[in-house]
């Protein structure tokens, strides 16, 4: 089956630090890649996406690049701030549905 | 603006009873879905839904049932709520599914069993 693998939070990082988020994935075709995003006491909401290999999906500083190679998609900024404090979720889209990963929580501090 | 309205930020209820959690979108989605979310599993599909009457199980099913009578409206319902039900549920709506298509979530019930 479908599975996602995030790595293991928190992140902890000082304003303007480079930000890596790791991503991998399983999937049988030919899945969409997301990166959604929690702020404290919300939903969900869509950061960025990728359709296809060799993709780059960005929004608000972040970007992804879709890996078929080596199955990831991993989230980079290169200037983090206080208000990217969140969790930040990767998942795949298939035909039915999305299949989410753990979560990793990203704190940011001055 | 899209909106998806769970009808209750936080609920607490007694082991054994009954619990409804309502979800309304307004966006004429065929899709919708209910989520649990758990510290270090993140979300997990309970069920889900394409059409008026229609839903599929899911990944963790058991203990719940769900109801689509209208498009707008998809109903999670726990028989007889247990402890280990006690979580973070997330309703969601999308438009007639592909691959790349964008689910949109409502801000959550924190639900608490005691």
């Amino acid at each position: 089956g479908n599975s996602v693998t995030q790595m293991e939070g928190p992140v902890t990082l000082s304003e303007e630090a480079f930000l890596t988020i790791n991503c991998t994935y399983t999937a049988t075709g030919y899945p969409s890649l997301f990166w959604y995003v929690q702020y404290p006491g919300e939903g969900l909401q869509l950061l960025l996406k990728a359709t296809k290999a060799d993709d780059k999906g960005s929004n608000k500083g972040f970007e992804a690049t879709y890996r078929k190679e080596t199955t990831s998609f991993h989230l980079e900024k290169g200037s983090v701030q206080v208000s990217d404090s969140a969790v930040y979720f990767c998942a795949l889209g298939t035909a039915s549905k999305l299949t989410f990963g753990t979560g990793t929580r990203l704190q940011v501090t001055l | 603006d899209v909106k998806v309205t769970q009808s209750s930020r936080y609920l607490v209820k007694r082991t054994g009873e009954k619990v409804f959690l309502e979800c309304v979108q307004d966006m004429d989605h065929e899709n919708m879905f209910w989520y649990r979310q758990d510290p270090g599993l993140g979300l997990r599909l309970i069920y889900f839904s394409y059409d008026v009457k229609m839903k599929e199980k899911g990944d963790i099913p058991e203990g719940y049932s769900v109801s689509r009578e209208k498009k707008e409206r998809f109903s999670l319902i726990l028989e007889s709520a247990s402890t280990n039900q006690t979580s973070m549920y997330l309703c969601a709506s999308s438009p007639r599914v592909t691959a790349n298509t964008e689910a949109f979530f409502g801000q959550g019930t924190r639900l608490t069993v005691v």
